[in-house]
């Protein structure tokens, strides 16, 4: 059985950091590339960042570019995402996402960890 | 990158037609046929319905279905039935290699 089980959230004043981190079961890990996607509260989901199979190639979405680092261990089935600088508008359900293998699209979703930018 | 344009809410009444549209860019949906399409019903984490524009995965119901013209998307559902009352999210692949997401439409069973 597919599994992704993020982990990290919380509670964190602006300006400071997190590092969220999903553990993967049930599937190939190191065969996929991987995706962070946010959903701030009531709002829509926003697509944060993907890491290929090996962890050479990134990409981010300009809101989070420069203050987030996406990251992978295949030898623990794990994907992290590093978030500095975070302001309130990074207040959200932090989900990790598998696509469809080769395909551009997210077909495995965690159940999301909230984390809370607030003074 | 702007989110993908969808209408905010649409209704039906069960065994009708709703069709969501999605309309993005030229550098988004009118560059790709990689357009998806969510469903996410409250507290949970969404599904995939649709990929690839039409195509749907295992186990979901033939009553969903997708198309796209130029820089616009959309996804029918037929037979509206009670468990369709949902949140619908479309994204798209981007010129950027980054995915852009839609508005969200809140579908409501009449």
């Amino acid at each position: 059985e597919v599994q992704l089980v993020e982990s990290g959230g919380g509670l964190v004043q602006p300006g400071g950091s997190l590092r969220l981190s999903c553990a993967a079961s049930g599937f190939t890990f190191n065969s996929y590339w991987m995706h962070w996607v946010r959903q701030a509260p009531g709002k829509g989901l926003v697509w944060v960042s993907r890491m290929n199979t090996d962890g050479s190639s990134t990409s981010y979405a300009d809101s989070v570019k420069g203050r987030f680092t996406i990251s992978r261990d295949n030898a623990k089935s794990t994907l992290y995402l590093q978030m500095n600088s975070l302001g309130v508008e990074d207040t959200a359900v932090y989900y990790c996402v598998r696509p469809l293998h080769g395909r551009y699209t997210f077909d495995f979703w965690g159940q999301g960890t909230t984390v809370t930018v607030s003074s | 990158q702007s989110p993908l344009t969808q209408p905010a809410s649409m209704s039906g009444s069960p065994g009708r037609s709703i069709t969501i549209s999605c309309t993005g860019t030229s550098s988004d949906i009118g560059s790709y046929d990689y357009v998806s399409w969510y469903q996410q019903h409250p507290g949970k984490a969404p599904k995939l319905m649709i990929y690839d524009v039409s195509d749907r995965p295992s186990g979901v119901s033939n009553r969903f279905s997708g198309s796209k013209s130029g820089n616009t998307a959309s996804l029918t559902i037929s037979g509206l039935q009670a468990e369709d009352e949902a949140d619908y999210y479309c994204t798209s692949y981007t010129t950027s290699s980054t995915y852009v997401f839609g508005t969200g439409t809140t579908v409501t069973v009449l």
